[in-house]
């Protein structure tokens, strides 16, 4: 299985800052790596797709980079419904794999 | 817009069955558009993606489940379903129906709670 590693597990940030969140894959995956956002109790939702395609209606201040192993999701300029918790997932290869996420705390 | 909606019970006996359905609204579930899919998400492993179903019926499952799992779709009341046999505390989970056209997951259902316990 693709194994991605999200690290670090949390980060604390203000509103207004630039915040990236990064995410490693185990073995080179191209472009095949998406990325949701998740808020309690809530299902995830589909930010970014393809590494840097933003889905239709998610905000522009989101983007996304990376290609291979290596991928960042950047919020520009955190606002304060960004605090939540990232994931990134491959849909290189089956069975699809998700990140441990990465939660966004306010400092 | 595609909606989809988990239903099913809460609670299951060690041992016994996890069934599960999820209820496509919005669109055809024989569109040919999407994949069907099953995640779950717990505190200790996170999100796990246990399979899909395409409308042909074609499969395909993580081997992570051991053959315990079966999805199948129901096109007549455009629903897609989830059996998981000889379930323990382990799987006691948050499941989710999610479709997806590419690989990434574009709609989720809200998500239920399954609890596996005597």
């Amino acid at each position: 299985d693709i194994q991605l590693t999200q690290s670090p597990s949390s980060l604390s940030a203000s509103i207004g800052d630039r915040v990236t969140i990064p995410c490693r894959a185990s073995q080179n995956i191209g472009s095949f790596l998406n990325w949701y956002q998740q808020k309690p109790g809530k299902a995830p939702e589909l930010l970014i797709f393809y590494a840097s395609s933003l889905k239709s209606g998610v905000p522009s201040r989101f983007s996304g980079s990376g290609s291979g192993t290596e991928f960042t999701l950047t919020i520009s300029t955190l606002q304060p419904e960004d605090f939540a918790t990232y994931f990134c997932q491959q849909s290189y290869d089956t069975p699809r794999t998700f990140g441990q996420g990465t939660k966004v705390e306010i400092k | 817009q595609v909606q989809l909606q988990e239903s099913g019970p809460r609670l299951v006996k060690p041992s016994q069955t996890l069934s599960l359905s999820c209820t496509v609204s919005g669109g055809s579930i024989s569109s040919g558009d999407y994949y069907w899919n099953w995640v779950r998400q717990t505190a200790g492993k996170g999100l796990e993606w246990i399979g899909r179903i395409y409308t042909t019926g074609s499969t395909n499952y993580n081997p992570s489940f051991n053959s315990r799992v079966t999805i199948s779709v129901d096109t007549s009341k455009n629903e897609f379903s989830l059996k998981l046999d000889s379930v323990t505390a382990a799987d006691t989970a948050v499941y989710y129906c999610a479709a997806d056209r590419g690989g990434d997951f574009d709609y989720w259902g809200q998500g239920t709670l399954v609890t596996v316990s005597s």
